[in-house]
């Protein structure tokens, strides 16, 4: 029983165009989401975030998107670099969580062509 | 300035043997969990520690499985008669307090049972 699926295993963008990653969830508990993204050999690094009050959140060319009413969230980077290139997963915290451990999609590989 | 370490950071096992995985969280950093990444699939929550007291263990997937933080800075992960279905690579991460939602992963431990 996934709680949070991200259904696009993969991704392949031009370089300078927009990536969009996204990201659904079934538990309606969740109130705060974060995007991870992770190097091979590398652990997760923290990305952005946003909290179910708001509906969107900018941190220069990263915007995420929340709709919760869909339960769903996107995550858009442009321009979109090679460096981007990365696997990217999205994570969930449910609603008064005192321990705030993180519930995962299984990730998304975005390649980025120059 | 250090970031969250992990070691070893390969460890082959043969079925059966008993295998221990050390984290060293970011110092000062009050919250540490655990999680176990298998192949292609997000990253799963399965304990979480604040300072030395194990608040929550939900996610250990049996009684083999067993984690420590007695001073309440490094922890160290232990699996007992590790089986084939153990290996994955078992990820620490750490954040300042139950209330910060940002956690700090570190590179993980790959754990390949033969």
């Amino acid at each position: 029983d996934q709680q949070v699926k991200q259904n696009s295993p993969s991704l392949s963008v031009q370089e300078g165009r927009i990536s969009i990653l996204n990201c659904d969830y079934t538990n309606s508990m969740f109130d705060y989401f974060l995007w991870y993204k992770k190097y091979p050999a590398e652990g997760p690094t923290f990305l952005i975030s946003i909290s179910s009050i708001k509906d969107k959140n900018e941190d220069g060319r990263f915007t995420v998107f929340l709709n919760k009413s869909a339960k769903h969230l996107s995550l858009h980077i442009v321009p979109s670099q090679p460096g981007d290139s990365a696997v990217y997963f999205c994570a969930a915290i449910p609603f008064n969580n005192a321990g705030n451990m993180l519930t995962f999609g299984g990730g998304t590989r975005l390649m980025v062509k120059p | 300035g250090a970031g969250v370490s992990q070691s070893p950071r390969y460890k082959v096992a043969k079925r059966g043997q008993d295998v221990a995985l050390r984290c060293d969280p970011i110092s000062g950093h009050v919250s540490l969990f655990w999680y176990q990444q298998a192949l292609g699939q997000g990253p799963e929550f399965l304990t979480y520690f604040q300072n030395e007291a194990q608040l929550d263990k939900s996610g250990l997937p049996s009684d083999r499985f067993f984690a420590e933080r007695p001073e309440g800075s490094v922890s160290t992960l232990k699996i007992q008669r590790t089986q084939q279905e153990d290996s994955a690579v078992y990820l620490c991460a750490s954040s300042l307090a139950g209330g910060t939602y940002e956690q700090y992963f570190g590179p993980g431990t790959r754990l390949t049972v033969t």
